[in-house]
């Protein structure tokens, strides 16, 4: 029952590095999505895909790129760190995309400095 | 996207009965009402989902009033454990997130 699997877990990083964080499920699921949460916040929208093959911005896409690799996998790559990309990142998926019952990996927490 | 307002925190204690109100004014007619918890450390974990009237299952119930406008997440006789963020959605596509509420349970 792996569901929502996220790699690394924790990842430090310089400022101007890149990175991408790798991100699959084992649900057959249509939909897949990135968020961030930072220290006390709410997770915010960063991309997401509907289907694969199909990608679209969320709330905050700047700094990132996705790529919906297959059906299980959608990474999200950090081009050039920047000490504001200092977050929890979260990849959940969903079954269809009018589906509001989605399934989260456990995070991935990221430190730029 | 239909605007949430939800309190930022609230406290309760062991057994007690918890309300959370979202306030969601302009909801969409085929929008659905979702509610989230996450514990620190963990991403968020679906709770509860309603259209209209009164849904309740293993761990919660959700009562949404007849104009939609806003809904109840209630949760009976919490325990420690409930201590979480509770998050409301309403969203047909996309899953956006407010800041949710963050329940403290006190023994």
């Amino acid at each position: 029952n792996a569901g929502v699997t996220q790699t690394p877990k924790f990842q430090v990083l310089k400022t101007g590095q890149s990175m991408t964080l790798q991100c699959a499920q084992d649900m057959n699921h249509n939909s897949m999505y990135w968020y961030r949460q930072d220290p006390g916040m709410g997770l915010r929208l960063i991309y997401y895909s509907a289907s694969e093959g199909t990608t679209d911005k969320g709330e905050v896409p700047n700094g990132y790129n996705v790529s919906r690799l297959n059906k299980r996998e959608f990474s999200l790559r950090l081009e050039s760190a920047a000490p504001s990309q200092t977050s929890v990142y979260f990849c959940a998926s969903s079954e269809a995309f009018t589906d509001t019952e989605a399934f989260f990996g456990q995070g991935t927490r990221l430190t730029v400095v | 996207l239909a605007k949430t307002t939800q309190p930022i925190s609230m406290d309760s204690y062991e057994g007690q009965e918890v309300n959370i109100t979202c306030s969601h004014n302009n909801i969409a007619t085929n929008d659905y009402i979702t509610w989230y918890q996450q514990f620190p450390s963990q991403g968020p974990r679906f709770i509860i989902q309603g259209y209209k009237t009164k849904v309740t299952n293993e761990v919660a119930s959700l009562f949404i009033p007849a104009d939609r406008k806003s809904s109840t997440l209630s949760l009976p006789r919490v325990s420690l454990s409930d201590t979480a963020v509770y998050y409301c959605l309403v969203a047909v596509n996309k899953l956006i997130f407010g800041a949710g509420t963050r329940l403290a349970v006190h023994p």
